[in-house]
């Protein structure tokens, strides 16, 4: 069975400041895990994934997330938060081979101040 | 860019009516979900669907809920009896062969009174 944990569900950071959104997976076997990004009445759009390789991976919008397999996380940041950033943000996890459902967490809320 | 278009954005049902949300996955795609979202509350996994058949279906997914890919390009999601509890955004999704990220559509809002 897998699950993911994301710690704090509303977050709030100034123009210009580090993000920081935190994800922790549980998975009994290697897991692939994901960014998706919501904006306000809109579908989910795919941020960055990770699957096998590289253990810091680069997304779009300037964001990047490394995976840490000793600390079963996957923690999303970007250097300078913009205000086209606030958004609802989910990590998600699925094992290994395609096709598989995606697990989401319950999400995180990103409000951008000036 | 190729994307999953999903209709109608919103729906407005009475209790106990059939309703059928309707996806177009992307074209080369062969894998395809679908997914729930009560407002306020993560996304979850309802069903997926592979070569005409099922490959796996949550506890939500019971008698009530049904799928189908009637021609080359639409998959549907039909809720035979709609309860209140049902009112939630429903997303589609479709994964190409080999590939590891599932496409989302933007979701049909569905409204049950």
């Amino acid at each position: 069975a897998q699950s993911v944990t994301q710690l704090g569900s509303h977050v709030s950071v100034s123009e210009g400041a580090l993000v920081l959104l935190r994800c922790n997976y549980s998975s009994s076997v290697p897991p692939y895990l994901f960014w998706y990004v919501q904006y306000p009445n809109q579908g989910l759009q795919l941020l960055l994934k990770y699957t096998t390789g590289a253990t810091l991976v680069k997304g779009i919008n300037g964001f990047e997330a490394e995976f840490k397999k000793s600390e079963t996380s996957f923690h999303l940041t970007k250097p300078s938060a913009h205000m086209s950033d606030a958004a609802e943000y989910f990590c998600a996890v699925t094992h290994t081979g395609t096709a598989s459902k995606l697990t989401f967490g319950t999400g995180t809320r990103l409000q951008v101040t000036l | 860019e190729p994307e999953v278009t999903q209709t109608p954005s919103h729906q407005v049902t009475q209790m106990g009516q059939e309703v059928i949300l309707r996806c177009v996955p992307i074209s080369n795609h062969l894998y395809f979900y679908w997914y729930r979202q009560i407002l306020g509350q993560k996304v979850e996994f309802l069903v997926s669907f592979y070569n005409n058949e099922i490959s796996e279906k949550s506890e939500i997914f019971d008698d009530q809920f049904s799928v189908e890919r009637p021609d080359g390009s639409n998959f549907t999601l039909k809720i035979r009896s709609t309860k209140l509890e049902d009112s939630a955004m429903y997303f589609c999704a479709s994964i190409g062969v080999g590939a590891y990220e599932q496409y989302f559509g933007p979701g049909t809002r569905l409204t049950v009174t």
